[in-house]
């Protein structure tokens, strides 16, 4: 069947540490991977993606890249912000028999101390 | 705007009342999902609309929870006789067949 599994949290980084987020995952078919990202009081909004083997996704300085090979797809950021701190989603999306299902990893929080 | 809408915001309710949170998706959008999601934890899969095929209802975790949705319009998730562990955030989501999912602001239900 379909999983993500991602790093256990809490993280906390001082400002401009460098930020990884492990994401691995588990899928039948082939499969787009998300991140989401969850700010305090805040919904959940897309924060990249990649549909595709070796593609990268990227915004706002962060970056994750599809591993086939590895069943990857690691957030990283050069140089983290005290307003990144946030909850951290890996999800991926496959073609199901009926329609496009989605899978969710359990969260990673991030704190970012000045 | 354009984006995926809940009602109420919030929701307190006392244990053993049913409740119905309502989800307005992105127009066009066949897919249409709900989460919860409990204080401090992850996404939890409820149940998951596409088009007119019939519903994934696989997440939901007891016969309490039910949802509708109207050909690809206005869905509804009904929680009956809630009870405390019901309280939770629960979200709306929706999509293209294939694409990214676009998350509502959530529902904060409260059962005391």
């Amino acid at each position: 069947g379909n999983s993500v599994t991602q790093m256990e949290g809490p993280v906390t980084l001082s400002e401009e540490a460098f930020l990884t987020i492990n994401c691995t995952y588990t899928a039948t078919g082939y499969p787009s991977l998300f991140w989401y990202v969850q700010y305090p009081g805040e919904g959940l909004q897309l924060l990249l993606k990649a549909t595709k083997a070796d593609d990268k996704g990227s915004n706002k300085g962060f970056e994750a890249t599809y591993r086939k090979e590895t069943t990857s797809f690691h957030l990283e950021k050069g140089s983290v912000q005290v307003s990144d701190s946030a909850v951290y989603f890996c999800a991926l999306s496959d073609q199901g028999n009926t329609g496009n299902q989605f899978y969710f990893g359990t969260g990673t929080s991030l704190t970012v101390i000045p | 705007g354009a984006g995926v809408s809940q009602s109420p915001s919030n929701k307190v309710t006392e244990k053993g009342k049913d409740v119905e949170l309502r989800c307005d998706p992105i127009s066009g959008h066949t897919a249409l999902y709900w989460y919860r999601q409990r204080l401090g934890q992850g996404l939890e899969f409820l149940i998951y609309f596409q088009g007119n095929s019939a519903p994934d209802k696989s997440g939901l975790p007891s016969d309490r929870f039910s949802a509708e949705r109207t050909g690809e319009s206005v869905s509804t998730l009904t929680i009956q006789r809630t009870q405390q562990e019901d309280s939770a955030v629960y979200l709306c989501a929706s999509s293209l067949t294939t694409y990214t999912q676009y998350f509502g602001p959530g529902t904060r239900l409260t059962v005391l």
